[in-house]
């Protein structure tokens, strides 16, 4: 069964620094999508970045990047430079897609960063 | 531009009524996914379709039913809303592929 685990509730970090936030999952299958979104205080869902489980590289996009170590079931994701508006409320999830629940997207409970003046 | 509609935005329903949440994309989307967001927590997947007149359960879909009429459309009904049913609702749509999800507003439901 697929399943997504955050455990960190809630980061506090100095702004223009760097934080980690860590995301574990289950799957069976061999090739899996991971994405981290970003829910901001209005609500709103926003796609930050993807890793596809096949790719060895750890994707990056702007400050955001992944620390992906497969052998683990980890997914990390890495802000760098913090900014005050990278408070929000961040999500992993998987989406599996070689077995019958293809297309099934799983989200993590999320983690609250709050970032510091 | 891609973009996941959802109405009505906020409603406020009665215990044991019929409540009917509407999501329309325009992105050609295959893939069409409900979920809920209780307060503090993460977004837990009700139903999902991948084609149209076809639905799937999710994790949690007691007490909901799902409608996939055409491909732009996918509808959420409560048939007897409950109390335990306020929450925020979700919609997405995905290309199935590794294109990630794009999501709706969010509908604000309040059962009393």
């Amino acid at each position: 069964a697929q399943k997504v685990t955050q455990t960190q509730t809630s980061i506090s970090v100095m702004e223009k620094t760097t934080v980690t936030m860590d995301c574990v999952y289950e799957t069976q299958d061999s090739s899996y999508f991971l994405f981290w979104y970003k829910q901001t205080a209005s609500g709103e869902i926003v796609f930050l970045i993807r890793q596809d489980s096949y790719k060895k590289e750890n994707a990056t996009v702007g400050h955001y990047s992944l620390n992906f170590q497969k052998p683990k079931s980890s997914i990390g994701l890495i802000i760098t430079a913090t900014q005050i508006e990278d408070s929000a409320v961040y999500f992993c999830a998987m989406r599996e897609i070689m077995n019958y629940n293809q297309g099934k997207l799983i989200f993590g409970q999320g983690t609250k960063l709050s970032i510091k003046p | 531009e891609a973009a996941v509609t959802q109405s009505p935005r906020s409603k406020v329903a009665v215990t044991g009524g019929k409540v009917t949440l509407s999501c329309h994309q325009t992105n050609n989307h295959d893939y069409m996914y409900w979920y809920r967001q209780d307060t503090g927590h993460g977004l837990r997947l009700i139903h999902y379709s991948y084609v149209a007149d076809s639905t799937e359960k999710g994790d949690i879909p007691d007490g909901y039913k799902a409608s996939r009429p055409s491909q732009e459309n996918f509808s959420l009904i409560l048939e007897l809303a409950s109390l335990s049913q306020t929450a925020v609702y979700f919609c997405a749509s995905s290309d199935g592929g590794h294109q990630a999800p794009l999501f709706g507003e969010g509908t604000r439901l309040s059962v009393l």
